[in-house]
């Protein structure tokens, strides 16, 4: 079975500081690398995304860094703030014709605390 | 706007009955998938579809089934509800590799 492992299972982080979140993956075909972000009684919903081919992608506050060689990708989330409390999903992909599934990690409960 | 919504946002049912979950997504996307969430467990997919008459089988599939008559909609049906089917329920929808979009959720409960 394909998978995603991540880490930590919760993470409580002080408001101003670095939240980091990591994944790991198995299947050297994945070359597609989205964060979710669910927020409680919600969905979850697209954060960022990267593909290999780049070693960093950065969005405002939010950065992923990925190294193909360690086949690992994490999450920074700079000056977290309490608005962004919620549980993070990593996942991965490959991209042959007609597979689109998306292989998640099992979740990081972030609190960011005042 | 185009949105994902699924019913019943929660149901409690009894062992052995037959459910139904709905998920209607009017993006025109042709990618849609079933994912069931549990503490411990994260998102793992349960039935996914890539166009219409188009089901396949995903992670943890037995017991569960799907059928796609329409690009909008695929139901998602529990033949005999057992326990360990109580979960929280999630449908998505995306079209190549574009954005995933998720529905708000169903609360399942079997008693």
């Amino acid at each position: 079975q394909q998978q995603v492992k991540q880490s930590p299972q919760s993470l409580i982080v002080q408001k101003g500081g670095i939240s980091i979140i990591n994944c790991a993956y198995e299947n050297t075909a994945f070359d597609y690398f989205p964060w979710y972000q669910q927020f409680p009684g919600k969905g979850p919903a697209l954060l960022i995304a990267i593909r290999p081919d780049v070693s960093e992608k950065k969005e405002g506050r939010f950065t992923i860094s990925f190294n193909k060689s360690a086949k690992q990708f994490s999450l920074h989330i700079m000056d977290s703030q309490p608005g962004d409390s919620a549980t993070y999903f990593c996942a991965a992909t490959n991209t042959p014709p007609e597979s689109y599934q998306l292989t998640f990690g099992k979740g990081t409960k972030l609190s960011v605390i005042p | 706007d185009a949105e994902i919504t699924q019913s019943p946002r929660h149901k409690i049912t009894e062992t052995g009955r037959q459910v139904t979950l709905a998920c209607h997504q009017t993006w025109n996307h042709n990618n849609m998938f079933w994912y069931r969430q549990d503490l411990g467990h994260g998102l793992r997919l349960i039935h996914y579809s890539y166009g219409v008459q188009d089901t396949n089988k995903g992670e943890v599939s037995d017991g569960y089934s799907v059928s796609r008559s329409n690009t909008e909609d695929l139901p998602l049906t529990l033949e005999s509800a057992a326990s360990s089917q109580t979960s929280v329920y999630f449908c998505a929808s995306s079209e190549g590799w574009s954005e995933a979009f998720f529905g708000q959720g169903t609360r399942l409960t079997v008693v």
